[in-house]
């Protein structure tokens, strides 16, 4: 089985701060990892996705994340933080099997102040 | 640039209504989804859909769920009873494949809210 687990359930920065959103995960088999965004009244928005290529995943708004098989962690950074860049953001686990679905974490609210 | 689209965006029911809660996938989209967030808690995963038929489902989906797409093109979850703790913020996701590696393309939701 899969899980995810989001360490702080709310962050905040200053604008121009670096973003570090965490995530671990747990599975028994090589995982597919993401980073979905929420914006208020919108749906989920693919952020980007660890498939087994590089370690090192770079996705849109400046986001990337680094997968990192010894610490079974998948953290999301942003070397400056924009006001636009606040939101909620899941974490989620998937695996290379018929009909899996996307096992995501509780979700971060990241705050972002002037 | 194509999308999920879900409606109502929020919908009030009383304890003990059917409700039915609609989606429209991608159109070239093969597998489709739904998903709840309660309110403070994780986004769950409530069933897998393909081929017109569930492909796995959660725990969560028990007798008072069902799901349906009557046609080519809508996709919709009915909750036949509601319970309070049904309120949720329920979302649809679809996929042009299977595989794990493919993203999902999620709706905007639909907030129930059951009184």
């Amino acid at each position: 089985a899969q899980s995810v687990t989001q360490l702080g359930s709310h962050v905040s920065v200053s604008e121009g701060a670096l973003v570090l959103l965490r995530c671990n995960y747990s599975s028994s088999v090589p995982p597919y990892l993401f980073w979905y965004v929420q914006y208020p009244n919108q749906g989920l928005q693919l952020l980007l996705k660890y498939t087994s290529a590089a370690t090192l995943v770079k996705g849109i708004n400046g986001f990337e994340a680094e997968f990192k098989k010894s610490e079974t962690s998948f953290h999301l950074t942003k070397p400056s933080a924009h006001m636009s860049d606040a939101a909620e953001y899941f974490c989620a686990v998937s695996v290379n099997q018929a009909g899996t679905a996307l096992i995501f974490g509780k979700g971060t609210t990241l705050s972002v102040s002037s | 640039e194509p999308e999920v689209t879900q409606t109502p965006s929020h919908q009030v029911t009383q304890m003990g209504q059917e409700v039915i809660l609609r989606c429209v996938p991608i159109s070239n989209h093969l597998y489709f989804y739904w998903y709840r967030q309660i309110l403070g808690q994780k986004v769950e995963f409530l069933v897998s859909f393909y081929n017109n038929e569930i492909s796995e489902k959660s725990e969560i989906f028990d007798d008072q769920f069902s799901v349906e797409r009557p046609d080519g093109s809508n996709f919709t979850l009915k909750i036949r009873s509601t319970k309070l703790e049904d309120s949720a913020m329920y979302f649809c996701a679809s996929k042009i494949v299977q595989g794990g590696n493919t993203e999902a393309f999620f709706g905007q939701g639909t907030r129930l809210t059951v009184v």
